[in-house]
């Protein structure tokens, strides 16, 4: 099994809504990746999770929290998002391993997330 | 610095061959990748190179990698029209984590 399982799909939300984007695997991978992705530019990393701990955030507004629940599951929790956060949001999970070793990253099919 | 650059746009006929270059500054990469991703899906890793190999070759796939010019580079043999989509190249650099850099992506459209 190599899939990474984003949920939902498809979310449309207005400015005042909270929602959740979720995420899944089940390949013991230890390190799990937010990414947004505007239409035609590539993936911009937003947060890292090594060991279910942040390691690494990239200047992300308040107003996207992420959540590591346990070593197979993230969240990423929206509120009071701006038009501007319109984008493919992708997850992503890697082993955890030495740098000099390869940690090829698995993604997920993303979830379309329109604000209005 | 971490740019990372691709050519915008490729066209081939099918069965032709395609490659699709990257150039990138950062020469502490240890892992290349290719990524491919099709209109509205995630990313599927297509293949990888370390750095301190120079040539990778998986079925229809052949990855180049230049070290000294900060070149690498993915030949897809006999292109189909099925190969038409969005590739991304991207680096994981030493000392940086998991964190992977991607290029600004290069759309190759397949014609019959």
């Amino acid at each position: 099994d190599t899939e990474v399982t984003q949920t939902p799909k498809h979310l449309v939300m207005g400015m005042t809504n909270k929602k959740s984007l979720k995420c899944e695997q089940h390949m013991g991978h230890r390190a799990m990746y937010w990414y947004k992705q505007k239409a035609k530019k590539p993936p911009e990393l937003m947060f890292v999770y090594s060991y279910e701990k942040l390691s690494i955030n990239e200047s992300v507004p308040s107003r996207f929290s992420p959540e590591c629940p346990n070593s197979s599951l993230l969240n990423l929790h929206l509120h009071a998002l701006q038009p501007e956060d319109s984008a493919l949001y992708l997850c992503a999970s890697s082993l955890e391993v030495p740098v000099r070793m390869n940690t090829e990253a698995f993604f997920g099919q993303g979830t379309r997330l329109t604000v209005v | 610095g971490e740019d990372v650059e691709q050519s915008l746009f490729l066209s081939v006929r099918e069965g032709d061959s395609s490659v699709i270059n990257c150039t990138y500054t950062d020469s502490s990469s240890t892992y290349l990748y290719w990524y491919k991703q099709e209109p509205g899906a995630g990313l599927q890793l297509l293949t990888y190179i370390f750095s301190n190999m120079d040539m990778k070759q998986d079925q229809r796939l052949t990855v180049l990698l230049n070290k000294k010019d900060k070149h690498l580079s993915l030949r897809i043999a006999d292109t189909q029209t099925g190969d038409s989509a969005i590739y991304f190249c991207a680096e994981r650099l030493t000392g940086g984590g998991n964190k992977l850099t991607f290029g600004t992506g290069t759309q190759l459209k397949v014609e019959l």
